[in-house]
């Protein structure tokens, strides 16, 4: 399964529009990129999700280069509820790639 | 809307006591997960039914077996508790295919003494 590089932490101030970076290099042409958040002691949170065109909801914006190698969450005007890990996560579509496979993820802080 | 409910929401064990964790989603996916994490660590999958009676082994499904009693439930069952392991536990629930996102419930924490 393909992998995706996230910087460990960023911060951020209420209000700010926020953009987190996640590297999928070695993405394959069936697999979706996911985006999901987690804070302590909770399950993780569905953000968005593409294949390969932007797309946005009530949460989150997710710009997705060209070549899909790389894809960025960009949050608008963050609060102090935005706080969380947030994972990029690539998945496939066929058979075995159900699965979600989650590494460390972006630790965003928010301050007030 | 739905929810996904776990019980227990905190388990403590003994070294080699056998522990069953139970998950139940009213969504009416058809499929379920089950993640272990770590502390500060990122999910794992375990196990995953696509359908009812149907059960897949996930990366790290030694040590551990599951049951998929119906279309809403979805047991995982520690065979032999480590000492010391700590850990949550995650259940998770979506249609089937890679476009439809996985929702979660909140987590079995289980301490092993």
């Amino acid at each position: 399964d393909a992998k995706t590089t996230q910087p460990d932490s960023m911060e951020s101030t209420e209000g700010e529009t926020v953009h987190l970076p996640c590297s999928h290099a070695t993405i394959s042409g069936n697999e979706y990129i996911y985006w999901y958040r987690q804070v302590p002691l909770q399950g993780p949170e569905y953000v968005t999700h593409g294949l390969q065109q932007n797309t946005t909801n009530s949460m989150a914006f997710l710009a997705i280069a060209s070549d899909r190698k790389s894809s960025t969450l960009i949050l608008p005007h963050v609060s102090l509820r935005d706080a969380a890990v947030y994972h990029c996560i690539l998945r496939g579509n066929q058979g075995g790639s159900a699965k979600l496979i989650f590494g460390e993820g972006t630790k965003l802080t928010v301050s007030s | 809307g739905g929810i996904i409910t776990q019980t227990p929401k905190f388990l403590i064990g003994q070294e080699g006591q056998k522990l069953t964790l139970k998950c139940q989603q009213n969504f009416n996916h058809d499929t379920m997960y089950w993640y272990r994490q770590d502390s500060g660590k990122g999910l794992r999958l375990i196990y995953y039914s696509i359908t009812e009676n149907d059960l897949q082994k996930g990366d790290l499904s030694e040590g551990y077996d599951a049951s998929r009693e119906k279309k809403s439930s979805f047991s995982l069952t520690v065979t032999s508790a480590q000492k010391n392991e700590m850990a949550v536990f995650l259940c998770a629930s979506s249609h089937w295919g890679g476009f439809y996102e996985q929702y979660f419930g909140p987590g079995t924490r289980l301490t092993v003494l």
